[in-house]
């Protein structure tokens, strides 16, 4: 059973409008939550990252949503680019500490101008 | 600052031959990750190491599946008598122990059984 899952597997937008990826998680004692990117041809770079004493973490044009009680959070693209097609992927780990990120299976976004 | 080099970037192999793949994690960094990515299962962790050590192997297959990390500097994933099923892209990550978890990947391995 996967432990982290993502909605929708792709998502379409059109430039400038906002691209929301979901993501929700089993493990209660998940602690740390990244969105890795994952652009064609290249390997996955960490794009942002919560922890759960905050439901909210904004960097630019990406926000994480962050609902502990439903075990459930989304990534938030404003002003979708077309540089923005990729595939994001939601992980989760159970320790402050870089040990077996589990992933989800990703949502491949494309953005058309 | 080099990232995180992977050899070699492609492989094809026949079924039943045997395949190594080798990590160079970025230098300083003392965690070592390897994952496979398929289509079908998304990033599957397979093992880590820290500080050279096996720390946990829980997502390698038992049988076949082997990895090492004779020094700090890199690391290996072997593959015994592969199968078709083992074709998929195998990545490598490495991570700093005092900079939380992001974790650094390379560029992969992409191996092909046939």
């Amino acid at each position: 059973q996967q432990q982290v899952r993502q909605s929708p597997q792709s998502l379409t937008v059109w430039e400038g409008e906002t691209a929301i990826l979901n993501c929700s998680y089993e493990d209660s004692t998940f602690d740390y939550f990244p969105w890795y990117r994952l652009f064609p041809g290249e390997s996955p770079a960490l794009l942002i990252a919560i922890r759960p004493v905050s439901n909210k973490k904004e960097d630019g044009r990406f926000t994480i949503f962050f609902n502990k009680r439903e075990k459930k959070l989304s990534l938030h693209i404003t002003d979708s680019q077309p540089g923005d097609s990729a595939t994001y992927f939601c992980a989760a780990s159970a320790n402050n500490y870089a040990q077996g990120l589990t992933f989800g299976l990703g949502t491949r976004v494309s953005v058309f101008p | 600052n080099a990232g995180v080099i992977q050899t070699p970037r492609h492989k094809v192999t026949g079924k039943g031959q045997e395949a190594t793949l080798w990590c160079e994690p970025i230098s300083g960094h003392s965690a070592v990750f390897w994952y496979r990515q398929t289509i079908v299962q998304g990033l599957e962790f397979l093992t880590y190491f820290r500080n050279q050590a096996p720390i946990d192997d829980s997502g390698m297959p038992k049988e076949r599946f082997s990895a090492q990390m004779p020094n700090q500097s890199h690391s290996t994933l072997k593959i015994q008598s592969t199968q078709p099923q083992d074709s998929a892209v195998y990545l490598c990550a490495s991570s700093q122990t005092n900079s939380g978890n992001t974790l650094y990947f390379g560029e992969g391995s992409r191996l092909i059984v046939v």
